[in-house]
């Protein structure tokens, strides 16, 4: 079955910039999206195919995706972007999920 | 207001079942795809079932044979029969739609969730 590989933390310094990696086979080939989680929460999609924000996410969540790697970048990171993060996308009819990654803003 | 309300969760047995609802606001369940997923505690999004907007439905593998999606138009709900229970399924069961064009659209609306705990 198709596996999505994310890093299990990630720490970033207010201000700065941090990237969230998510890798699989052939990544590239599909289509990706990115999930914020806080704690205690609901999931909430920050990124649709591979690189759209929804209404009302801000600017400095951007992606990528290409090859085996689509990466989530935050620009400018906020104590309020401290949350987990979820990449996912679609296999065979299935909803494959990343096993997210732990964005500390330290 | 557009928003997804799921009720059901509780205490059960393994080996027993359970029936989650979520009902919709704002938009119409049968024009969208409408999904579960789960989060077992302290543990990562696990897709469960989708029902398309014209009724066929798909199921991952871990529950397969032992969940029904289904849904009500008039009551504007979805559900989630369970069945045969394993101390696995215990986590938070999110409602959640995507859009038609699912392999890139996303599941851009979440419920609170539905908390399923399971016992021996």
């Amino acid at each position: 079955s198709y596996e999505l590989t994310q890093p299990p933390s990630v720490s970033v310094s207010p201000g700065q910039t941090a990237s969230i990696t998510c890798s699989g086979d052939k990544l590239g080939n599909k289509y990706i999206c990115w999930y914020q989680q806080r704690p205690g929460q609901s999931p909430v999609l920050v990124i649709y195919q591979d690189s759209l924000r929804p209404s009302g996410i801000p600017e400095r969540f951007s992606a990528s995706n290409s090859g085996t790697t689509a990466t989530l970048t935050i620009s400018g990171t906020q104590a309020v972007d401290e949350a987990e993060y979820f990449c996912q996308t679609w296999d065979i009819k299935t909803a494959i999920f990343g096993g997210g990654t732990k964005l500390t803003v330290l | 207001e557009v928003r997804l309300v799921e009720s059901g969760g509780g205490l059960v047995q393994t080996g027993g079942s359970l029936r989650l609802s979520c009902t919709a606001s704002g938009f119409n369940v049968d024009t969208k795809f409408m999904n579960w997923v789960r989060q077992a505690p302290g543990k990562g999004l696990e897709w469960v079932s989708i029902i398309y907007s014209g009724g066929a439905t798909d199921y991952a593998d871990s529950v397969r044979g032992r969940f029904t999606i289904s849904r009500d138009n008039s009551a504007n709900s979805l559900f989630l029969q369970m069945n045969r229970l394993k101390v696995d399924d215990a986590a938070v069961y999110y409602c959640a739609r995507c859009g038609k064009q699912m392999d890139r659209a996303g599941f851009d609306l979440w419920g609170l969730g539905t908390r399923v705990t399971l016992s021996s």
